[in-house]
């Protein structure tokens, strides 16, 4: 079973919408991250929170963590065609000294129509 | 500051060849790690560095693979005797220090083509 899945895969909407995306993941955690990337480029670092925090904003981005379901929101609002990319949340582990192994989900794919 | 620097950017290897993918951490970061994407696939940890000393290559392939970052130069992933299954995205990515190891920048990516 794999940590950190994002839902839904796929997500295509019109400039100026509003796109959420979804992370669930399944063994308690330290932080958790989202990422960006651009098609073929690396990954940019959008924003983490700490598994004692709900919510969390930064610009348009707004991420929220529930620990008791596992799961991680991230809300763009106001999309942008720059917006399109894919998104990935990353894991961190909890306890054992090994926080650096992010666990990374299969990503959503996210359009903005122009 | 110059981000995470990885070159080349694209490679590629014929069957049975080797490849050498190098990593230069961000300025300030003594932490690399690589990772590895396979298409249509979310990164994978193959293994985490510091200067001279590998930490935990519990994610690398037990053949062919290894990593290495040494006292002066770039970190250097070497795939020996490389195979169609090694095509893929391999990231580096640096931290600055032990507590904020979770926190990791990330390079633009070496894309590997075995042909």
């Amino acid at each position: 079973s794999q940590q950190g899945e994002e839902d839904p895969q796929a997500l295509s909407i019109q400039e100026g919408e509003n796109a959420t995306m979804n992370c669930s993941y399944k063994t308690s955690i330290n932080n958790l991250q989202w990422y960006r990337q651009n098609s073929g480029r690396g990954l940019v670092h959008l924003i983490l929170i700490r598994s004692n925090e709900r919510e969390k904003h930064s610009g348009r981005l707004r991420v929220t963590l529930d620990t008791s379901k596992k799961s991680s929101s991230l809300l763009i609002t106001a999309s942008r065609a720059a917006d399109t990319a894919s998104y990935f949340c990353a894991t961190g582990p909890r306890g054992g000294g090994s926080n650096y192994k992010l666990t990374f989900g299969k990503g959503t794919l996210l359009t903005v129509n122009p | 500051n110059a981000g995470v620097m990885q070159n080349p950017r694209h490679l590629v290897r014929r069957r049975g060849q080797e490849a050498r993918l190098r990593c230069s951490p961000m300025k300030g970061h003594s932490h690399v790690y690589w990772y590895r994407q396979l298409p249509e696939e979310g990164l994978k940890f193959m293994v985490y560095l510091q200067k001279e000393n590998i930490i935990d290559e519990s994610g690398m392939p037990k053949e062919r693979f290894s990593a290495e970052f040494p006292k002066e130069g770039p970190s250097i992933l070497r795939i020996q005797q490389v195979v169609r299954g090694d095509s893929a995205a391999y990231f580096c990515a640096s931290s600055p220090g032990w507590d904020r190891a979770y926190e990791q920048y990330f390079g633009p990516g070496t894309r590997l083509t075995v042909t």
